[in-house]
């Protein structure tokens, strides 16, 4: 069965601080690894990553694949207050139409 | 950037009743939209794959005679809950992937909350 993990659970933080989201997974015939943000409502794409070791960014925003050791990480620099919400993993796979495997997300709350 | 818009954003209904949620992709042609469903404090569970033009196909364990789906337009794809029950209650939200951007990547609607009394 593919499993999609991700790590911590939930994660509070300071304004200003660095965080580091993990994602792991287990699957048959993977094609790329998707990071979503979820405030309230819809999930927002963030990132669409398929080599190892290419380094994506979008501002305080990176994240980078590891398809040897079947991971990647969520780095966010320099935390704000509107970067809490819920980051999705998911795993798309060939030969599935698209479909995506979610992890359970990791909820990162950001104070003052 | 592509956009999927939900509708309604909120349905309240009684036990036994049936509910339509819309799901349309505004600003470009979806061949392929998805259905989800989410539990508080839970992930996304991937409901069923809704093909334009052909039947859905619907993941382990969801029933479609429960579940209907829809596709009838490039931009339009429709999910009913029949004959709802209060174990039914939860966020649905619909998904498209955009023909032009790369094979994986979906957008998402804003969501439906269903309440069932």
């Amino acid at each position: 069965e593919d499993k999609v993990v991700q790590s911590p659970l939930s994660l509070v933080v300071h304004e200003g601080d660095t965080v580091t989201l993990n994602c792991s997974y287990e699957v048959t015939n993977f094609r790329s690894l998707l990071w979503y943000k979820q405030e309230k409502k819809a999930p927002t794409f963030l990132f669409m990553l398929t080599s190892s070791g290419i380094e994506k960014k979008s501002g305080r925003l990176s994240s980078i694949l590891d398809k040897k050791e079947l991971f990647s990480i969520l780095n966010i620099t320099a935390t704000q207050t509107g970067d809490s919400a819920v980051y999705l993993c998911a795993v798309g796979l060939t030969g599935t139409a698209s479909k995506l495997t979610f992890g359970t997300g990791t909820r990162l709350q950001v104070t003052l | 950037g592509a956009v999927v818009s939900q509708h309604p954003s909120r349905v309240i209904c009684k036990s036994g009743t049936s509910v339509k949620i819309e799901c349309r992709s505004l600003d470009f042609q979806a061949t392929t939209m998805f259905w989800y469903r989410q539990f508080p404090k839970q992930s996304l569970m991937l409901m069923a794959t809704s093909n334009e033009g052909s039947k859905a196909t619907y993941e382990q364990g969801v029933e479609k005679d429960k579940f209907l789906i829809n596709h009838a337009s490039l931009t339009l794809s429709t999910l009913t809950v029949t004959s709802a029950h209060p174990e039914d209650s939860s966020f649905y939200i619909c998904s498209a992937r955009d023909p032009r951007g790369s094979t994986d990547t979906q957008y998402f609607g804003p969501g439906t909350r269903l309440t069932v009394l």
